[in-house]
């Protein structure tokens, strides 16, 4: 069973703060997402990350892909309370795009 | 354009009851999924389809059956629930080459007493 280990598993900070969420696993992907999940909804996604060290920006979020393609991170510049909500890492393997989710970051933003 | 919808929205269930939980996609997607979700677990996959007549079993498949008659729908049934199945339960969507980028459904919160 492939694992992929999500940390922090919470975060709360102030508008304004920078932090880093981190998604590790020992297998390797063949591609990577992130998706937020608001409370009472369905994940969305944000971003797909296929190649090792690919880094890609949307608007204040940062995400990377490790070299290796086994694990990625996401970055958020001066937060916003709009940036709660649940981030989940999801590994594809190549049979039927099938993901391995992450155990999830509950990420609070207050002013 | 809806995107995925779940049917119903909220279900209280007694031990051994059944039911069905219905998904549909008006995406034209291949590939359709049935995940439950649980506090500290993340999503867990308990079956998913790659086309229309096809069905196969992900990682925690025990108790569910699950159909895909017509392309557009996934149904998901429980035919003798039990309370380990009280969960919150998402369907997914997307095409065969997009490299998991799944569309999720609203969710359906189940409780089994």
């Amino acid at each position: 069973t492939q694992l992929l280990e999500q940390s922090p598993q919470f975060l709360s900070i102030q508008e304004g703060e920078n932090l880093t969420v981190y998604c590790n696993s020992s297998s390797v992907f063949s591609s990577l997402q992130w998706y937020r999940q608001e409370p009472g909804e369905g994940p969305v996604l944000l971003v797909t990350v296929v190649t090792g060290g690919e880094v890609k920006k949307l608007k204040r979020l940062t995400f990377q892909f490790g070299d290796a393609r086994k694990d990625s991170s996401l970055h958020i510049t001066a937060a916003q309370p709009g940036d709660t909500g649940l981030y989940l890492c999801a590994g594809a393997t190549g049979t039927a795009s099938k993901l391995t989710f992450g155990t999830g970051t509950r990420l609070q933003v207050t002013l | 354009n809806a995107g995925v919808t779940q049917t119903p929205k909220f279900r209280v269930l007694k031990t051994g009851q059944s039911m069905t939980l219905l998904c549909a996609q008006d995406m034209n997607h291949e590939y359709m999924y049935w995940y439950r979700q649980d506090p500290g677990m993340g999503l867990r996959l308990i079956h998913y389809s790659v086309g229309e007549g096809t069905t196969a079993k992900g990682e925690v498949p025990d108790g569910y059956n699950v159909s895909r008659l017509k392309k557009q729908n996934f149904l998901l049934g429980l035919e003798s629930a039990a309370p380990s199945q009280t969960s919150v339960y998402f369907c997914a969507s997307t095409y065969y080459d997009r490299l998991g980028e799944q569309y999720f459904g609203p969710g359906t919160r189940l409780t089994v007493t």
